[in-house]
């Protein structure tokens, strides 16, 4: 069972660079959702989904793009990357909706912006 | 706004016993959830047990149990006969309830299991 798959696992990028995070779901989940844990804090939810071609911002969105052209795949691009991006980078598919039953993470994307 | 309050940074425990992890919660909403995550040291977010604002009972998945003071505002996760794979950081969070998206975590709590 794959479950909820991000990659990459590790990342240092420059500041001003761009890049993607990918994550794909086969549970034909509906909703998916990107998080940011800054050290020692909470997630906090960057973006959300809930189905092919549907995005909203969450608590966090400045800085970052999303985008879900299918059920399975939802990228999250960083674009002019800044240090205040540095963080653990989570993917999170759920059934329905986060606040009626459990959501599966991904292992996430540890980025380092230098 | 919603918040997640944990106040234990640390904790540490004796395998075999048991152990509780506190949590408050501040909403204004009437319907809302709460939930209980488990982070081990390889990263990745688990699901661990839930509460509905209006259960009457209190949730309990295996050895996980949820002690749900709703006058209290409190979620506390109560591990029974700790083992050291529950070594870990444990996350409570919050959701405004049903149909909501947004999951707001605490700062979590890092458990110790000691042989």
């Amino acid at each position: 069972n794959a479950g909820v798959t991000q990659t990459p696992k590790f990342r240092i990028l420059k500041i001003g660079q761009s890049m993607t995070l990918q994550c794909a779901q086969d549970m034909n989940h509906n909703y998916m959702y990107w998080y940011r844990q800054d050290p020692g804090m909470g997630l906090k939810l960057i973006y959300y989904s809930v189905g092919a071609g549907i995005t909203d911002k969450g608590e966090v969105p400045n800085g970052y793009n999303v985008s879900r052209s299918t059920t399975e795949d939802f990228p999250l691009r960083l674009e002019l990357a800044a240090p205040s991006q540095t963080s653990v980078y989570f993917c999170a598919s759920s059934y329905i909706s986060a606040g009626d039953t459990e959501a599966f993470f991904g292992q996430g994307t540890r980025l380092t912006v230098v | 706004a919603q918040k997640i309050t944990q106040t234990q940074p640390g904790m540490f425990v004796q395998e075999k016993e048991a152990v509780t992890l506190d949590c408050t919660y501040d909403t204004s909403d009437p319907s809302y959830g709460l939930f209980w995550y488990k982070q081990p040291s390889s990263g990745e977010m688990i699901f661990l047990i839930y509460q509905g604002s209006y259960d009457q009972q209190n949730a309990t998945e295996g050895r996980y149990s949820l002690n749900f003071q709703k006058a209290r505002k409190s979620a506390n996760l109560v591990i029974s006969a700790s083992q050291l794979g529950d070594s870990a950081m444990y996350f409570c969070a919050m959701t405004r309830g049903a149909g909501s998206y947004q999951l707001t975590f605490g700062k979590g709590t890092k458990l110790s299991v000691i042989p």
